[in-house]
């Protein structure tokens, strides 16, 4: 089975950290991806990376930065934690050029802003 | 814009009877379309897909439905049973677009 292994399941932090959220894939997937998930507004593209040292921009990237130095793991970094990114944080792989685009996700990560 | 919309929040249903989820989506690139299940506290699952060129894909208890002209997909679960309660998502991509954009879920109550 695919496992898809987030750091942390829940972390706390101060207003203006620097966060690293962690997520690590055994299955050698070349797509991952960083969701966040809030009630009424399901799930959100932040980061994608189709390959080592590639990203692309999802649809709410700003105050998001990502590394993928290596294949099976991908970092979501907040430069600046503020509140309005207390959030349910989903990693997410597949595989690439099968058409199918199933996702394998992560258990998530609760990120409290105080 | 959303291009994938889940309208119904939420459902209840009683155990035994037949769940139906439904979808629309804007975009008329997306031509693969899948339904996620996520319990509290875990990440979302894959449950069943369905490709552009089918209308129709089964999978035991599980069927998905698409309507191509009115750009409308509709999971349905039968019988439903109280393991079923969760969230449903609803997802849709566009040929090597490589990402899912998604819907706002649909929590789902099977009563006992």
């Amino acid at each position: 089975d695919v496992k898809v292994t987030q750091s942390s399941r829940y972390l706390v932090k101060r207003t203006g950290e620097k966060v690293f959220l962690e997520c690590v894939q055994d299955m050698d997937h070349e797509n991952m991806f960083w969701y966040r998930q809030d009630p009424g507004l399901g799930l959100r593209l932040i980061y994608f990376s189709y390959d080592v040292k590639m990203k692309e921009k999802g649809d709410i990237p700003e105050g998001y930065s990502v590394s993928r130095e290596k294949k099976e793991r991908f970092s979501l970094i907040l430069e600046s934690a503020s509140t309005n990114q207390t959030s349910m944080y989903l990693c997410a792989s597949s595989t690439a050029g099968t058409g199918d685009e199933k996702l394998f996700f992560g258990s998530g990560t609760q990120l409290s802003v105080l | 814009d959303q291009q994938v919309k889940q309208n119904s929040p939420s459902l209840s249903v009683q155990e035994g009877r037949i769940s139906i989820l439904n979808c629309d989506y804007t975009n008329s690139m997306f031509d693969y379309f899948l339904w996620y299940k996520k319990y509290p506290a875990e990440g979302p699952t894959f449950l069943i897909s369905i490709s552009s060129i089918k209308d129709k894909n089964e999978d035991g208890r599980f069927t998905v439905f698409l309507n191509k002209s009115a750009k409308h997909l509709s999971l349905h679960i039968v019988p439903s049973q109280p393991g079923d309660s969760a969230v449903y998502f609803c997802a849709a991509s566009a040929p090597n677009a490589g990402k899912s954009t998604f819907g706002d879920g649909t929590t789902l109550t099977v009563k006992p």
